[in-house]
């Protein structure tokens, strides 16, 4: 399956902390893209990493990407309360070229 | 406003009617995806339009439900004979292809609630 499995499941930090998450999968891939969902809402897209890159930044978000582990993080820095939201992983690419399939996510809270 | 729009946003029905949603991609995405979500889970892929084509429909999507895009702009999502466990936010999402590496734009959902 292509399917991202978040960890962990809920993460609770202090503004100004950093905030890491990750993702595992068991699929080869073509990319693999995080999204942020506020409570209730859409989905934003964040970032897109592409199989052949190890590391992206996009302002305060890192991702990595590491194929031969099957496992990305996300790591926002310097949080603020306006990050709490919940985090997905997509992989994607395979068979299922345009088709995301998440996980439960990442529920950020980041207190004020 | 070039994101993508979903409507209604909100729908409320009793058991065993039938509810259509409207989702306008963004102008020029080929591709137009509808996902459901339910509390405390991440969305569900139902199915998928390249231009008008259909080409992927999730095993999980019953007999009741339908989508189409007709002339390859906008799409509707119908469920037929609704039951409770529909209930649910209905996303849609739109891309521009560029084989390896699109980025899905959602909009804003359609939260349904079936009494």
């Amino acid at each position: 399956s292509q399917q991202g499995e978040e960890d962990p499941q809920a993460l609770s930090i202090q503004e100004g902390e950093n905030a890491t998450m990750n993702c595992s999968y068991k699929t080869s891939i073509n990319n693999l893209q995080w999204y942020r969902q506020n409570s209730g809402r859409g989905l934003v897209h964040l970032i897109l990493i592409r199989s052949n890159e190890r590391e992206k930044h996009s302002g305060r978000l890192r991702v990595t990407l590491d194929t031969s582990k099957k496992s990305s993080s996300l790591l926002i820095t310097a949080s603020r309360a306006a990050d709490t939201a919940s985090y997905f992983c997509a992989p994607a690419g395979g068979t299922s070229y345009g088709k995301l399939t998440f996980g439960q996510g990442t529920i950020l809270t980041v207190h004020p | 406003d070039t994101g993508v729009s979903q409507d209604p946003r909100h729908k409320i029905t009793k058991r065993g009617q039938n509810v259509t949603f409207r989702c306008d991609p963004i102008s020029e995405h080929n591709r137009l995806y509808w996902y459901r979500q339910t509390l405390g889970q991440g969305p569900e892929f139902l199915t998928y339009f390249q231009n008008e084509a259909q080409l992927e429909k999730s095993r999980l999507l019953s007999d009741r439900f339908s989508a189409e895009r007709p002339k390859g702009s906008f799409s509707t999502l119908e469920i037929q004979r609704t039951e409770q466990g529909d209930s649910a936010m209905y996303l849609c999402a739109s891309s521009l292809t560029k084989g390896a590496g699109e980025t899905q734009y959602f909009g804003p959902g359609t939260r349904l609630l079936v009494l």
